[in-house]
């Protein structure tokens, strides 16, 4: 596709629902990222994958969230048990290389959890 | 370890004149640096970037931002601003490791630029 597709755009849960975010990057690119970002704050990484391999899920914040990319496109994010400070916005961003940091990164439009 | 501060919550600007937004960061090794825009509601959108090269990089919309690694800074800057402008605005510095491929971005905590007609 032209961009980063996200679904759904907005997601209500209600706490304990467990929630899945679907990420589709830029066709070819390698590097899939997501960030979350809370209401008035910067984007906070979560997680990166090259390819299918998940290189670094150090910026998970518990083990209720879970990412992956099976088949080195297409990538869930899925949140177990949400709680209300899981409200914010999930970004998934792909950039088109494993090892150049010159590469730009793109970002989809967000999805917009909020748990009641 | 790596960050970025971008020490003004907000910058307004009338309509037609210059504007700055700022941009300090601190890394180990060479800056990779990055500008977003975000507007309501929406995903951030790419501005520009450094990698190497020349001090001044132009990117989209007529912005451009001034690398000086004397100072660390990245600030960014627009000859003259549109209302269209106003917006969120965030700069990112890329980390590097995984055995020296790129990692992800590490992003400031935003300013908000508003621009009055």
């Amino acid at each position: 596709g032209a961009g980063v597709s996200q679904s759904p755009r907005y997601k209500v849960a209600k706490r304990g629902q467990d929630v899945a975010l679907r990420c589709d990057p830029i066709s070819g690119h390698v590097s899939l990222f997501w960030y979350q970002q809370a209401l008035g704050q910067g984007p906070e990484f979560l997680t990166y994958f090259q390819n299918e391999a998940q290189l670094d899920k150090s910026g998970l914040p518990s083990d209720r969230f879970f990412a992956e990319r099976p088949e080195g496109s297409v990538s869930t994010l899925k949140i177990q048990r949400t709680q209300q400070e899981d409200s914010a916005v999930y970004l998934c961003a792909s950039s088109l290389s494993g090892r150049n940091s010159g590469n730009t990164i793109y970002f989809g439009e967000g999805s917009w959890l909020t748990v009641v | 370890a790596q960050s970025v501060a971008q020490p003004e919550d907000q910058v307004n600007v009338a309509e037609g004149n210059p504007l700055t937004v700022k941009c300090t960061y601190s890394v180990s090794g060479n800056p990779y640096l990055f500008w977003y825009v975000q507007y309501p509601n929406r995903g951030l959108q790419f501005l520009l970037k450094y990698i190497t090269g020349d001090n001044l990089v132009k990117g989209s919309y007529g912005f451009e931002a001034e690398f000086n690694k004397s100072q660390t800074s990245f600030h960014l800057k627009k000859p003259s601003a549109l209302v269209s402008d106003s917006a969120l605005y965030f700069c990112a510095v890329r980390v590097m490791n995984y055995g020296g491929s790129q990692g992800n971005l590490i992003f400031g905590k935003g300013t908000k630029l508003s621009v009055k007609p």
